[in-house]
C-alpha cells in the first residue's frame, strides 16, 4: 500500500507553545489529507480536512484559530497546535486519500504529542 | 442515527477460531468498504477494501460485502494472539462528496 510518514512522533512541550506536525504522502500525490485526534481508549476523531491549495474544512467543535492547517504542496500537509495547552495532549493522526485506490485513505504513524 | 455502526465488543476467540466482525452502514449509495486493524497505540492499518457484492479473500482474511442489506463483515480464520486489536469499520460514498465515515471499532481479543 501507499506510504504516509508523519513528524516528529513524539512531541513534548510547554503550555503556551506551538506544535507543528508534518504529515507526508511519500510515493504519491494526494490531493486530500485528512487529520485525526485520538484519545486513549477512545475512536479516530476527525478534525479537519485539507485540501491542496485551498482552506482546510474543519468539523464541528474544532477550532480552526488553533488547529492551523497548511496543505501547501500535493505531498505535504501540516498542523500547527498553537498555544498548546494540557487538553491538548492526544494522539494525532493524519491520513492521505490516494485516488488511484478507490479513494483509500493510507493513514500516517501518528504523533502523541504531551503538553505540559 | 450513525452512518457506519460496529459492535463495540470486547470479541474474544480462542486461538484457532474464526473472528467474525460486522458493520452495518446506512448511505445506500456507499460505494467502498474498507477494514482497519489499529493495534493499540499505533495507527490504523488498511486489511481490506472491498467495493461489490460478495467474499474478497486475502490470506486469512475474508471481507463480505451485502449491499442490499448494507452490512460488511470481516472474517478472521485461524486466530492468532496477534490479531488482537480494534478493529475499524470506513465506508466511502460520492453521495457525500467522498466522504470517508469510520465506525468506533470492535476490539478483539484472541486468546492464547
Amino acid at each position: 500500500g501507499a506510504v504516509v510518514s508523519q513528524h516528529p512522533s513524539w512531541v513534548i512541550c510547554k503550555s503556551g507553545t506551538s506544535v507543528k506536525i508534518e504529515c507526508r504522502s511519500l510515493d504519491f500525490q494526494a490531493t486530500t489529507m485528512f487529520w485525526y485526534r485520538q484519545f486513549p481508549k477512545q475512536s479516530l476523531m476527525l478534525m479537519a480536512t485539507s485540501n491542496e491549495g485551498s482552506k482546510a474544512t474543519y468539523e464541528q467543535g474544532v477550532e480552526k484559530d488553533k488547529f492551523l492547517i497548511n496543505h501547501a504542496s500535493l505531498t505535504l500537509s501540516t498542523l500547527t497546535v498553537t498555544s498548546a495547552h494540557p487538553e491538548d495532549s492526544s494522539f494525532y493522526i493524519c491520513s492521505a486519500r490516494d485516488y488511484r485506490v478507490e479513494e483509500t485513505q493510507y493513514f500516517g504513524p501518528g504523533t502523541r504529542l504531551l503538553v505540559l | 442515527q450513525k452512518e457506519v455502526e460496529q459492535n463495540s465488543g470486547p470479541l474474544s476467540v480462542p486461538e484457532g477460531a474464526i473472528a467474525s466482525l460486522n458493520c452495518t452502514y446506512s448511505d445506500r449509495g456507499s460505494q467502498s468498504f474498507f477494514w482497519y486493524r489499529q493495534y493499540s497505540g499505533k495507527s490504523p492499518e488498511l486489511i481490506m477494501s472491498i467495493y461489490s457484492n460478495g467474499d474478497k479473500e486475502d490470506g486469512r482474511f475474508t471481507a463480505q460485502l451485502n449491499k442490499a442489506s448494507q452490512y460488511v463483515s470481516l472474517l478472521i480464520r485461524d486466530s492468532q494472539p496477534s490479531d488482537s486489536a480494534t478493529y475499524l469499520c470506513a465506508v466511502n460514498s460520492i453521495n457525500t462528496g467522498n466522504q470517508f465515515y469510520f465506525g468506533t471499532g470492535t476490539s478483539l481479543t484472541v486468546i492464547p
